[in-house]
């Protein structure tokens, strides 16, 4: 398997909603990231998870909330989020080490309304 | 001085020209740079990978490392329209983060 799905592909919610994006992987990656994109622009990095741990977090305001119950699954809770916030977010993992690249999920296009 | 540079294009070549996509870097000590093609409306896909100082082929995609220079470069042969996309360039991979260059946005014409 060398994939990474992400669920759900689209999501629509109002200001005061909550919801969670979820990201799973079989291959083995011991990190695993969530990434911010918006139209025309580079992905930014939101978090990284080492070993199940919370290693980097870009300064991300706290309406969104990571969360990693094993090695395969990568949670991001969203909370009283913004119109700004509607983005194409993305999961990936990767092998620990530096000539490793990343692979990324298909990502959800969420919508603040 | 941002991490990764890249120009953004766009970069339109003809049906089965050679593509020329450029990127340089600031820090002296990063080791492993990475390409990534992104279609419209989707993920981006690893392409290629480089840590070493030369060339490094695989199949119509050849990339580039010139660590004095510092800059990152992958070239295209026999450019087919189902390349056209923004093309990313990425490094370098410090403590399991990286930074994207801004995408380059490359149109092949049939």
């Amino acid at each position: 398997d060398t994939e990474v799905t992400q669920t759900p592909k689209h999501l629509v919610m109002g200001m005061t909603n909550k919801k969670s994006l979820k990201c799973e992987q079989h291959m083995g990656h011991r990190a695993m990231y969530w990434y911010k994109q918006k139209a025309k622009k580079p992905p930014e990095l939101m978090f990284v998870y080492s070993y199940e741990k919370l290693s980097i977090n870009e300064s991300v305001p706290s309406r969104f909330s990571p969360e990693c119950p094993n090695s395969s699954l990568l949670n991001l809770h969203l909370h009283a989020l913004q119109p700004e916030d509607s983005a194409l977010y993305l999961c990936a993992s990767s092998q620990e080490g530096e000539i490793y690249g990343y692979t990324f999920g298909s990502g959800t296009r969420l919508t603040v309304v | 001085q941002k991490e990764v540079e890249q120009n953004s294009g766009p970069l339109s070549v003809p049906e089965g020209a050679i593509a020329s996509l450029n990127c340089t870097y600031s820090d002296r000590g990063s080791q492993s740079f990475f390409w990534y093609r992104q279609y419209s409306g989707k993920s981006p896909e690893l392409i290629m990978s480089i840590y070493s100082n030369g060339d490094k082929e695989d199949g119509r995609f050849t990339a580039q490392l010139n660590k004095a220079s510092q800059y990152v470069s992958l070239l295209i042969r026999d450019s087919q329209p189902s390349d056209s996309a923004t093309y990313l360039c990425a490094g370098p991979n410090n403590f399991n983060k990286f930074y994207f260059g801004s995408g380059t946005k490359l149109n092949v014409k049939p």
